[in-house]
């Protein structure tokens, strides 16, 4: 079993569509966990950090259930500029050796 | 300030030859990261550093090589390339996690195809 597992997809949905990720992680004594972008052909970003309260950021929301293992991003009203693969990434040890998830593609339709 | 920077851009090498990527840092930032990202893999982490002389191995060292001699700079070598290394690399530099600011942040890449 992957320690970070995603839905590769890719999801393609219309502008303005609500579209959710999920991600699952196997070490269930991981401290940090964070989404990043990555576009076509260039370097991942970070998107934004998860918190165990949920967070949101503009139109996007992350959530992180600690019981059950994983974790979501929610993308509310997309955006052709959403397009992008999104990688859940999950430090199991707070030492900066982070564990990515192969990303989920999203392509969003005008 | 230009962030994160990493030479060469693109590299063909035959199996067999030796090379050395070069990424530089102008955050001063005390970790920096070598990744190599392969379809439906993620990226994995190669070897990475907590400080200037100082390296450690990440989950797929075998076959690379590093060196921190300035903090600015982290070297990535590749001793006898082999086609499995085809991938592009990635170096990535932060600070300190333990002063909670855990953004890693990425040069633009290096892709590398061994034939």
């Amino acid at each position: 079993r992957k320690e970070v597992e995603q839905d590769p997809g890719p999801f393609n949905v219309p502008e303005g569509a609500t579209v959710a990720f999920n991600c699952t992680y196997s070490n269930s004594a991981s401290q940090s966990f964070f989404w990043y972008r990555q576009d076509c052909r260039k370097e991942p970003k970070l998107l934004m950090s998860v918190y165990s309260s949920g967070n949101e950021d503009g139109r996007f929301t992350a959530q992180l259930n600690r019981a059950s293992q994983y974790i979501s991003l929610l993308i509310r009203d997309s955006k052709l500029s959403d397009s992008a693969t999104y990688l859940c990434v999950v430090n199991p040890s707070n030492t900066g050796k982070l564990i990515f998830g192969q990303g989920t593609t999203l392509q969003v339709k005008p | 300030n230009a962030g994160v920077t990493q030479t060469p851009k693109f590299r063909v090498l035959k199996t067999g030859q030796s090379m050395t990527l070069l990424c530089a840092q102008d955050m001063n930032h005390e970790y920096m990261y070598w990744y190599r990202q392969d379809p439906g893999m993620g990226l994995r982490l190669i070897h990475y550093s907590v400080g200037e002389g100082t390296t450690a191995k990440g989950e797929v060292p075998d076959g690379y090589n590093v060196s921190r001699l300035k903090k600015q700079n982290f070297l990535l070598g590749l001793e006898s390339a082999a086609p499995s290394q085809t991938s592009v690399y990635f170096c990535a530099s932060s600070y300190p996690w333990d002063r909670g600011q855990e953004t890693q942040y990425f040069g633009p890449g290096t892709r590398l195809l061994v034939l």
